[in-house]
């Protein structure tokens, strides 16, 4: 039961450009969204997140956007750099849980 | 800044075998929460702990599995008799209220032999 998808496994882009990963949720109980950056042999990092009560937050050069009618978010990296190389997982939880739902994550290329 | 730490780093064990894997959560964080990532695969939730008592489980986390906060920084999680399928990262995550954001830990690899 996949309550949080990333369908790109991964993603390459050129340094300096945008990076947009995305994620998909299909239980609408879900009010509180997170983005994770994971790199080898370490624990997932939060980077940034999103109440449902909002539609965009953003945090330096990482933006993410949450469309609640679609129930999708998107996380933006602007300028991209070769250090943001990582898998990115997206992560949802409901008002009254404490468990974290997380997508399958997506690997992140930055190509200097 | 403050870290949620793990030990140890990674163990081996033979398959039936009992582990105790240990986490040291951010220290006035009051949540705790045990995951586990098979090599491959997403993030699993397994178990949440407030007020010393589990809170919420997910179905992977049978009779085998048991945590614990045995004093006031350590938290741990045991698993009574290892099977092949228990080799996984295990990741501790701690917070300091419901519902927010979690941080977590290394990780211990185990692997089960």
């Amino acid at each position: 039961d996949q309550q949080v998808k990333q369908n790109s496994p991964s993603l390459s882009v050129q340094e300096g450009r945008i990076s947009i990963l995305n994620c998909d949720y299909t239980n609408s109980m879900f009010d509180y969204f997170l983005w994770y950056k994971k790199y080898p042999a370490e624990g997932p990092t939060f980077l940034i997140s999103i109440s449902s009560i909002k539609d965009k937050n953003e945090d330096g050069r990482f933006t993410v956007f949450l469309n609640k009618s679609a129930k999708h978010l998107s996380l933006h990296i602007v300028p991209s750099q070769p250090g943001d190389s990582a898998v990115y997982f997206c992560a949802a939880s409901k008002g009254g849980s404490e468990k974290l739902v997380f997508g399958k994550g997506t690997k992140l290329t930055v190509n200097p | 800044e403050p870290e949620v730490t793990q030990t140890p780093s990674h163990q081996v064990t033979q398959m039936g075998q009992e582990v105790i894997l240990r986490c040291v959560p951010i220290s006035n964080h009051l949540y705790f929460y045990w995951y586990r990532q098979i090599l491959g695969q997403k993030v699993e939730f397994l178990v949440s702990f407030y007020n010393n008592e589990i809170s919420e489980k997910s179905e992977i986390f049978d009779d085998q599995f048991s945590v614990e906060r045995p004093d006031g920084s350590n938290f741990t999680l045991k698993i009574r008799s290892t099977k092949l399928e228990d080799s996984a990262m295990y990741f501790c995550a701690s917070s300091d209220r419901l519902a927010a954001m979690e941080f977590f830990g290394p990780g211990t690899r185990l692997t089960v032999l």
